[in-house]
């Protein structure tokens, strides 16, 4: 069966720091994969997906970026924090022409 | 622009009462809908979807109707159970080139059930 996995799970960083947080996917290949990002109490917000090694999409203009170096593996990066990236960001995966994403469990990351 | 949105933030039943969560979505292309379940600190869980050639699907305690005249789609749970309490959301499919999909979700229903 496939599984994802997310981390850290809680993170707590000083404004102006840099961040890295990691996604693999396991018993499949070639996943469609997504970043989220949900504030406190709202919805989700869309990212970044990729379909592909070294393919990234972006969403929405912002502070951060995502990269695929391997087939299961996407990475959120930023290179200076601001306090507005506070949030729960999640991973998620599909297969190829899947309908259904499916999310991992979150990380939670507070700038202060 | 399009989006998908919940009619409700907020929903409180008692324990043993159906649970009827709504949402409205405003694209009329979208083909598949899913609905999703997010309890306090985790990632959203699958609970059923439907595509726009269905009106109607049920699972286990769940039911979700589309109607695609006024672009509604509600989700029923039977019997609702304290550990149903959560947030749901719905999320339409925005297909890519390649048969890739998108989900886009609305706001989220906080459903809370009293004992």
């Amino acid at each position: 069966s496939q599984t994802i996995h997310q981390w850290p799970a809680t993170l707590v960083q000083p404004v102006g720091s840099p961040l890295s947080l990691e996604c693999t996917v396991e018993g499949t290949s070639n996943p469609n994969l997504y970043w989220y990002r949900q504030a406190a109490g709202r919805g989700l917000q869309l990212l970044f997906y990729s379909v592909g090694i070294g393919q990234i999409s972006s969403e929405v203009p912002q502070n951060l970026s995502a990269s695929r170096p391997q087939d299961r593996q996407f990475i959120l990066s930023s290179k200076k924090l601001l306090l507005s990236d506070s949030g729960f960001y999640l991973c998620a995966w599909a297969g190829v022409s899947g309908n259904t994403i499916y999310f991992g469990e979150g990380s939670w990351l507070t700038v202060v | 622009g399009e989006s998908v949105g919940l009619h409700l933030p907020t929903l409180s039943v008692q324990e043993g009462d159906n649970s009827i969560i709504n949402c409205a979505y405003s694209n009329s292309a979208s083909d598949y809908f899913i609905w999703y379940k997010q309890e306090s600190g985790k990632g959203p869980q699958f609970i059923i979807d439907i595509r726009s050639n269905m009106d109607k699907r049920q699972g286990q305690r769940v039911t979700v109707l589309l109607n695609k005249t006024v672009k509604h789609l509600s989700l029923q749970i039977a019997a609702t159970q304290p550990g149903d309490s959560a947030v749901y959301f719905c999320a339409e499919n925005r297909g890519l080139s390649g048969g890739s999909y998108i989900p886009t979700f609305g706001r989220g229903t906080s459903l809370i059930v009293h004992p």
